[in-house]
């Protein structure tokens, strides 16, 4: 069974702090993408991930790719209220991307 | 910056009506995707187009819902008759295609601002 499962799913963090979203998958790939998705709103392509020990980084979001743990992570650095959204992890799982059900963050003042 | 274009942006229907909705990829985009989002759940693939052919349905309930791409370009989803469960965004996303590993993957899907449908 193809699945895509993240943790935590509902994270809210203080302003300046650090913290790891998680992407566990249940088959092999190696290539992930993480998006994010404001509420009412579309999703945002923001890393694709396309090897193993693949990392990106944007600003205060850097995210990781172990194939073959098949994990993938999201650290947030210094987390600023513009943060504040879902994020998805997609699994390319051929034939179809699978998405987890997505990390709500809410980062407060 | 080219972009994935949907319309409607809302609709509320009542169950058992037909609704449809639009979606123009990026230019030059060969695959087509529409997937389903209930609130709070991540997007679930519907139906998968490379250009006029469909690729993947095997998620599309074929009873009520229907899809076409008769040019290759835009694409129309349509759902006959609505009911209540179907209330959810309708997002469509499209992306350009590669070739890896002797298999044709896909690269990065943009997506549109989606179609938010309410069915009463």
């Amino acid at each position: 069974e193809l699945k895509v499962e993240q943790n935590p799913l509902f994270l809210s963090m203080q302003e300046g702090k650090n913290y790891t979203i998680y992407c566990n998958y249940s088959t092999t790939s190696d290539r992930l993408y993480w998006y994010r998705q404001d509420p009412g709103k579309s999703l945002e392509s923001l890393f694709v991930l396309l090897s193993n020990g693949a990392v990106k980084q944007e600003g205060r979001l850097m995210a990781s790719l172990d194939t073959k743990a098949r994990l993938s992570t999201l650290h947030i650095t210094a987390a600023v209220h513009d943060l504040s959204a879902t994020y998805f992890c997609a699994v390319d799982m051929f034939p179809r991307l699978t998405f987890g059900e997505g990390t709500q963050l809410t980062v407060n003042p | 910056e080219a972009e994935v274009a949907q319309s409607p942006r809302y609709k509320i229907t009542e169950k058992s009506q037909a609704v449809a909705f639009w979606c123009d990829p990026i230019s030059g985009h060969a695959t087509l995707y529409w997937y389903r989002q209930i609130l709070g759940q991540g997007p679930e693939l519907l139906v998968q187009f490379q250009d006029e052919s469909v690729v993947d349905d095997s998620q599309l309930p074929k009873d009520r819902f229907s899809a076409e791409r008769l040019k290759g370009v835009d694409s129309t989803l349509k759902i006959q008759p609505a009911e209540l469960g179907d209330s959810a965004m309708y997002l469509c996303a499209s992306s350009l295609d590669a070739w890896t590993s002797g298999r044709l993957s896909q690269e990065t899907q943009y997506f549109g601002p989606g179609t938010r449908l309410l069915v009463l």
